[in-house]
């Protein structure tokens, strides 16, 4: 099956530190992901759409120079909490589509981020 | 804009059949996907359907109606496992999903 990772798992930081969070698909090769944030007992939130070899498509409301997305190879998207602050506080998630199936989304394990 | 509404906690007993239902406002509409989430992971796909009409994977089930902007999951033979959040997400704009609030379910022994 189709196996996405996200690293790292937990990341605790200080606030005004940026932090890195990689998204990889590991048996098939995306050229769109997805970035979601999803509070406490929340929905997820859809981000941002990463498209490899060009600019992310931000969500209204999203900071673009706040959460920089970098899509360089098939396989590896990349979100940097740039400044992070205790609000940014959340769980990350990525997600792709094998075989360009849109409609059938895998998801990493999440990056849970604490900033203190 | 996306609009989702779902029930936001359903309780049952191991066995038992639950359905939970999705409706939507959507535009650029193309599918409605269910997913499951348990508590501290992250969602794992279960169904998507784009045409009218039932959809069964073996204990799940998921159900549309593009003319009522409807849809449900359905469980079948209710496990403690299955106790967990189940998201609809509707597919708009050919590549972006909106996700539903969730629904928790309780599976009592």
């Amino acid at each position: 099956g189709a196996v996405v990772s996200q690293h790292p798992s937990w990341v605790i930081c200080k606030s005004g530190t940026s932090v890195k969070i990689e998204c990889r698909s590991l048996d098939f090769q995306a050229t769109t992901m997805f970035w979601y944030r999803q509070f406490p007992k929340q929905s997820l939130m859809l981000m941002a759409t990463s498209n490899e070899g060009s600019k992310a498509t931000y969500e209204q409301g999203v900071e673009k120079d706040k959460f920089l997305i970098n899509h360089a190879s098939l396989t590896l998207s990349t979100l940097t909490v740039t400044s992070a602050h205790p609000e940014d506080s959340s769980f990350y998630i990525c997600s792709a589509g094998a075989s360009g199936r849109t409609e059938t989304q895998y998801f990493g394990p999440g990056t849970r981020l604490l900033v203190l | 804009g996306q609009s989702l509404e779902q029930p936001s906690e359903v309780t049952a007993v191991e066995g038992a059949i639950v359905q939970i239902n999705c409706t939507y406002q959507t535009s650029g509409f193309y599918g409605l996907s269910w997913y499951q989430q348990h508590d501290g992971g992250a969602p794992t796909f279960l169904s998507y359907n784009a045409l009218d009409g039932l959809e069964e994977t073996g204990r799940f089930s998921s159900f549309l109606s593009r003319s009522d902007s409807y849809g449900y999951l359905l469980l079948q033979e209710l496990q403690m496992k299955d106790s967990a959040s189940y998201f609809c997400a509707v597919l708009y704009n050919f590549n972006k999903f909106y996700f539903g609030s969730g629904t928790k379910l309780n599976v009592k022994p």
